[in-house]
């Protein structure tokens, strides 16, 4: 079975930094055949796509509100995606979850709580 | 950047009734190489979001056939033939043609 397990969040004031870990099984032979992305919500609102990494990790996007703060990266050998999170602002709070693309984002992680408040 | 605004944003059903949900884009989402990069999610309560059309009437593998997604260019629908009560959550049209991806505000469907 596919899985995708998202770890690192947690509590941390603004200005702070955090570095979420999304590691994966079930398809440790194909890892490197698909684009990887990091999506959250803010507490009680809608989903909000953050960043994408294509397979060999030399391309990566970002909304606007994260370019410059976050650093999507990942590491094939490990079949592990990252999401690096500097200068963390209040309105970063929220699940961050990671998600496989293929034809569509057809596997998710359970979430990590990102919690942003001084 | 895309604008995706979808309608309802809530939905009350009656199981073994009917339901759809429209999705609008601000731009068409189709490309050059001929397909439509319109995806439908469902988040049940407590859960993570689960893909179930793609490419804007694809089913996904697993979803039940009560479920269908329709449209073009900027206007997309997603229709449940006849409700279940495990249908309740929220609903989301999404599109990938353009970073930033976005997606609707979501739809919440409950009984």
């Amino acid at each position: 079975d596919v899985q995708l397990v998202e770890s690192g969040g947690g509590f941390v004031q603004p200005g702070e930094s955090l570095r979420l870990s999304c590691s994966t099984s079930g398809f440790r032979a194909t890892f490197n055949r698909y684009w990887l992305s990091w999506v959250r919500q803010a507490p009680g609102k809608g989903l909000e796509w953050v960043a994408n990494i294509n397979e060999d990790g030399d391309e990566k996007f970002y909304v606007d509100s994260v370019r410059g703060r976050f650093t999507v990266s990942r590491d094939n050998a490990k079949n592990s995606l990252y999401l690096q999170m500097n200068s963390l602002r209040i309105d970063d709070t929220g699940v961050y979850y990671c998600a496989r693309r293929s034809v569509a984002f057809d596997h998710w992680g359970q979430g990590t709580v990102v919690t942003v408040s001084s | 950047d895309i604008v995706m605004t979808q309608a309802p944003l809530s939905l009350p059903v009656t199981p073994g009734e009917p339901a759809s949900i429209s999705c609008r884009s601000s731009q068409s989402l189709l490309h050059s190489n001929g397909y439509t990069y319109l995806d439908w999610y469902v988040q049940k309560p407590g859960q993570s979001p689960k893909v179930l059309i793609y490419l804007g009437s694809n089913r996904a593998t697993g979803v039940p056939d009560r479920f269908s997604g329709s449209g073009s260019g900027t206007d997309f629908k997603l229709k449940i033939n006849r409700v279940e009560a495990e249908d309740v959550g929220v609903y989301y049209c999404m599109q990938a043609l353009q970073t930033p991806w976005t997606f609707g505000q979501g739809t919440k469907v409950e009984i």
